[in-house]
Formats: structure tokens, sequence, C-alpha cells
């Protein structure tokens, strides 16, 4: 079965950090762009990072660069989303979501994580 | 980047047919054939409605279909349904990001 699960969401203060998981299954993980996508409550969808499928290069949305980075362990075929420097409008589900075809970077998002709340709270 | 722009709420009877606009810019829609539409239920996960402007993945039924002029793109629901109630998602590749519209809660009257 094809999917994404995410983990490691919680709550945290702000200026800490925090590391999601995102494990894949029932598909070559080394073949597939993953992109990191978050939901603040109550609001829309908003695109977060992306590494390409053969880890050449990183993306992020302007307001997490230095902050945020994308290691991903091939060997258990996970991604993950190190998050440091947390501020309060970093508050959202995070969902891990893959690109539609292999070998295609900025593709549509066919296979999506159930999403993991990451409250950021003194 | 800007957020697409979406109507904030759209409703419709059931068996009738909707139409959301998203409208971009010369730098994401207008430029790139990656325009894509997702449907998110309550406490769900988005789920794949179109891409590429007007492609079905496998399994999305043929009731939803997509076009796109310059820079909007529109997402067409025919034969409204009741379970189509949600809200909908666009969005578009921007140059080495991913840019999405604020959405647009769909009400099936």
């Amino acid at each position: 079965q094809v999917q994404l699960v995410e983990s490691g969401g919680g709550v945290v203060q702000p200026g800490r950090s925090l590391r999601l998981s995102c494990a894949a299954s029932g598909f070559t993980f080394s073949s597939y762009t993953i992109h990191w996508v978050r939901q603040a409550p109550g609001k829309g969808l908003e695109w977060v990072a992306v590494i390409l499928y053969d880890g050449s290069d990183e993306y992020y949305t302007e307001s997490v660069k230095g902050r945020f980075t994308i290691p991903r362990d091939r060997s258990r075929n996970t991604l993950y989303l190190q998050m440091n420097s947390l501020r309060v409008e970093d508050t959202a589900v995070y969902y891990c979501a893959r690109a539609l075809r292999v070998w295609r970077d900025w593709d549509a998002f066919d296979i999506w994580g159930q999403g993991t709340m990451v409250t950021v709270s003194s | 980047q800007s957020a697409l722009t979406q109507p904030a709420s759209v409703s419709g009877s059931p068996g009738q047919s909707i139409t959301i606009s998203c409208t971009g810019t010369s730098s994401d829609v207008g430029s790139y054939n990656l325009l894509s539409w997702y449907q998110q239920h309550p406490g769900k996960a988005p789920k794949l409605m179109i891409y590429e402007g007007s492609k079905r993945p496998s399994g999305v039924s043929n009731r939803f279909s997509g076009s796109k002029s310059g820079n909007t793109a529109s997402l067409t629901i025919s034969g409204l349904q009741a379970e189509d109630e949600a809200d909908y998602y666009c969005s578009s590749y921007a140059g080495s990001s991913v840019v999405f519209g604020g959405g647009t809660k769909l009400t099936v009257l």
C-alpha cells in the first residue's frame, strides 16, 4: 500500500527545535520527490519545503529559510523536517506529500500523509 | 510569493454545476502548465482532483474538470453531490517553489 506516515509533532516553546518524520512505504522512495506542506489552524495550505528526489537540491519557502532543513534517510525510506528556532506562526498541521510521477520534482501531490500537529507556544 | 486568489466560498444545489476560479500571475499560473486542484474535507488530508490544469488522476470522477486561460484557472464540478461539500485549493509551480490559493469552501445546499 502506497502511503506516507508523519510523526514527531507536539507542543514546543518558541525558539526550540523539533524534528518531524515522514515514513514512506509501498513505492520506490528514491525515485519520488516529497514535499512538506503545512496548514495553520483554520487556514489554507502553505508549501514549506522540498528536497529533490535525487537529493541534488533543496528549496524552502521564505519564512523558514535558515531555520528548517530536510534531512533524509534512504535506508529507512524516511524524510525529515528539522525545524529550529520555532516561532508561534509555525503552528500548523504539517503534511508530507509525494509528487505524482517518478523523477518529477515539481509535480502535483498525489499521496499525502495524515499530518502531524505542531504547536509552538510558551 | 503571494497566494493565488480564489473566492472564499461558492454554493450550489444538488445536480447543479459550479465553477471555482483561481487567479495567479505571469510568474506562476500563466507561465507553467503545473496547475493542480485539491479537495479537502474537514480533518482530512487534501486529495488531488486535477493536475496539469485539466487532467484527472485515476479514480477521480469525471464530474470534475479543469481549465486554464492566461493567469486564471478554473475548476468545474458538474452534477453536484452532497459529498462534494469541502474546501478546494488550487496550486501552481512558481519557479523553485509552489504557491497555493487561499481555498474555497463549497457548500452544497
